[in-house]
């Protein structure tokens, strides 16, 4: 079956360093890879996308890279800001549109 | 609307008694999902309507969950004899299958509290 791991947080980081959070995907066939993050107090959004190999999603300076070679879609952002912190889940969709989901890394960004 | 609505926003019930929540869809969105998110832990997929096929309930926990879908609009989720393992937040998402942005819309989710 599908499965999606991405590491454990949670994750603290001082405004203006470099993030990076590390996901990889299990899956048969194609499937389309995203980002979604929750705002405290918020619904769950979609940060960013991407439905083959190669692509790049990227929104609010935040990237991702789908890589098939390694089964890999991390999150970056050069320069994070307080607003940043959330719970970032990594997610696949299979030809049902079926969300798998990871646990989720909460970033805190600290001034 | 202009987004996925969910009611009640939040629930507390004690263990054995039914409770059931709503989702409305995104208007003409032609899929719906339900999703469970624990505390602590990533999401889990309990159930998809799209059009009138048959529901996918692979992800349903168990016999005391159900859930239908009118039609292309609002889809009820029911636990019956809760327990407190099913203490969550219960989020509903929509899509457009087709459109040129192919992405699920989330509700804010029902937390339920089961005492």
């Amino acid at each position: 079956g599908n499965s999606v791991t991405q590491m454990e947080g949670p994750v603290t980081l001082s405004e203006e360093a470099f993030l990076t959070i590390n996901c990889t995907y299990t899956a048969t066939g194609y499937p389309s890879l995203f980002w979604y993050v929750q705002y405290p107090g918020e619904g769950l959004q979609l940060l960013l996308k991407a439905t083959k190999a190669d692509d790049k999603g990227s929104n609010k300076g935040f990237e991702a890279t789908y890589r098939k070679e390694t089964t890999s879609f991390h999150l970056e952002k050069g320069s994070v800001q307080v607003s940043d912190s959330a719970v970032y889940f990594c997610a696949l969709s299979d030809t049902s549109y079926q969300l798998t989901f990871g646990k989720g890394t909460k970033l805190s960004v600290i001034p | 609307g202009a987004g996925v609505s969910q009611s009640p926003s939040n629930k507390v019930t004690e263990k054995g008694k039914d409770v059931e929540l709503r989702c409305d869809p995104i208007s003409g969105h032609t899929a719906l999902y339900w999703y469970r998110q624990r505390l602590g832990q990533g999401l889990e997929f309990l159930i998809y309507f799209q059009g009138n096929s048959a529901p996918d309930k692979s992800g349903l926990p168990s016999d005391r969950f159900s859930a239908e879908r009118t039609g292309e609009s609002v889809s009820t989720l029911t636990i019956q004899r809760t327990q407190q393992e099913d203490s969550a937040v219960y989020l509903c998402a929509s899509i457009l299958i087709g459109a040129v942005k192919e992405t699920q819309y989330f509700g804010p989710g029902t937390r339920l509290l089961v005492l």
